[in-house]
């Protein structure tokens, strides 16, 4: 399985400002994804991150408030701008294992906005 | 998660059996996974089966699929209250290159000694 480390683990930030959160990964993958977990609710699709390539966005999220980046096959950014209370989440990265299907996540930033 | 749902508890005793289900909307569907997590942490790939299975066992897990019924189970025996978490019911879908997953609301499953 891929090893995948987050930073920050938690923080807590005021409303209008911007987080940067790093995904680091222990391998080399094309594909990294930004997934969304809101309290006591489900996982959904932020972005798809691909290497050399502009992030892809699933409906109901956008480049302006999520931009992220991805600068070489083993690292990702994503930054949640302009916060507001409504974008407390966890946010998990994941990437696609060695095993063809197997999917692996991050342990999550835990962000909460005052 | 609408289109990959799960009952939102589960409340077994410690040493029973614990099923866990999911249902799924897509008859493409190619992959479809469990994984589990624990309070305050991430998620761990506990297993998955691809769709032209019926079943798959790893240890005390079992997972059943059945596709005339889009239906798809987690079976955990011997349950301990480690297994105290919730756990989701995922699902990806062709094109082959599409590792994106869609996943249900989460079961919460509570071990009671």
């Amino acid at each position: 399985s891929a090893v995948i480390s987050q930073k920050p683990s938690r923080d807590i930030c005021q409303r209008g400002t911007s987080l940067t959160i790093q995904c680091q990964v222990d391998s080399q993958v094309t594909m990294m994804f930004w997934y969304r977990q809101q309290p006591g609710q489900s996982l959904t699709l932020i972005a798809t991150a691909n290497q050399g390539s502009e992030a892809t966005y699933e409906s109901g999220f956008v480049i302006d408030k999520f931009p992220i980046s991805r600068p070489n096959l083993t690292f990702s950014t994503l930054t949640v701008s302009n916060m507001s209370p409504e974008d407390s989440s966890i946010y998990l990265c994941s990437v696609p294992g060695r095993v063809a299907y197997e999917q692996y996540f991050g342990p999550g930033t835990r962000l909460t906005v005052t | 998660g609408e289109d990959v749902e799960q009952s939102l508890f589960l409340s077994v005793r410690e040493g029973d059996s614990s099923v866990i289900n999911c249902t799924y909307t897509d008859s493409s569907s190619t992959y479809l996974y469990w994984y589990k997590q624990e309070p305050g942490a991430g998620l761990q790939l506990l297993t998955y089966i691809f769709s032209n299975m019926d079943m798959k066992q790893d240890q005390r897990l079992t997972v059943l699929l059945n596709k005339k019924d889009k239906h798809l189970s987690l079976r955990i025996a011997d349950t301990q209250t480690g297994d105290s978490a919730i756990y989701f019911c995922a699902e990806t879908r062709r094109p082959s290159n599409d590792y994106k997953l869609s996943f249900g609301a989460g079961t919460t499953v509570t071990v009671r000694a």
